[in-house]
């Protein structure tokens, strides 16, 4: 079975700092996507970044970026410059065969001025 | 442009009773995927739909069902309802599930259902 692990329930940071999130993550596939979801007190669901499994290269969007370890089944996400905006849940996701998201339990992150 | 619209935001009902949540993907978009999101867990797939028919579904019960109208709105129908129904359902269009892959799957703000 597929299965998405984030450690961290909660999480709390100062305005400007770097804060990383934990995931992990466990599949037999070779060929699949991750990704980092934000979710605001909006409740939408909003995508922040995108890993490709073939990719080494880790992704990058602005203040955001991934640390991608394939064969340790790794996919933490650094937030830099971190913005009272920032302050959301935060759920990594799996998703292969275009069907269906498999979500960890989320990361409450709370950004403090 | 409008995003996946649903309705209704918030909906209180008591057990044993059946509701209804409605999706609006959007427009273009053909495919539409519906989670559940019990308070502190990440979203659960429930079902997808993609030019009207079923594509997959998830580990529920038959008491939860789905269907997706010419337009692509979609409706999903829970019955006999349980206090553990109690949960945010969220919607999701893309323009087919292949865009789901690509990050370009798009979510509603959800029907608050409370179960009493």
């Amino acid at each position: 079975a597929q299965t998405v692990t984030q450690s961290q329930p909660e999480m709390s940071v100062q305005e400007a700092e770097t804060v990383t999130l934990s995931c992990t993550y466990d599949t037999s596939e070779n060929n699949y996507y991750l990704f980092w979801y934000k979710q605001p007190p909006s409740r939408q669901m909003i995508l922040v970044i995108r890993q490709e499994a073939y990719k080494q290269q880790n992704a990058t969007e602005n203040r955001f970026s991934v640390n991608f370890q394939k064969a340790a089944k790794s996919f933490s996400l650094k937030i830099s410059d971190s913005q009272l905006g920032d302050t959301a849940m935060y759920f990594c996701a799996f998703i292969q065969g275009a069907q269906k998201l498999v979500f960890g339990q989320g990361t409450r992150l709370t950004i403090n001025p | 442009d409008a995003g996946v619209t649903q309705s209704p935001t918030h909906l209180i009902k008591t057990r044993g009773q059946q509701v209804t949540l409605r999706c609006s993907p959007i427009s273009g978009h053909k495919s539409v995927s519906w989670y559940q999101q019990v308070l502190g867990q990440g979203p659960q797939f429930i079902f997808q739909y993609y030019e009207k028919e079923e594509r997959g579904r998830g580990n529920f019960p038959d008491r939860f069902s789905a269907r997706q109208f010419p337009n692509y709105s979609s409706e999903l129908n829970v019955n006999a309802l349980l206090l553990g129904d109690s949960a945010l359902y969220l919607c999701a269009s893309s323009f087919s599930p292949a865009f789901a892959n690509t990050g370009e799957l798009f979510f509603g703000e959800g029907s608050r259902l409370t179960v009493l």
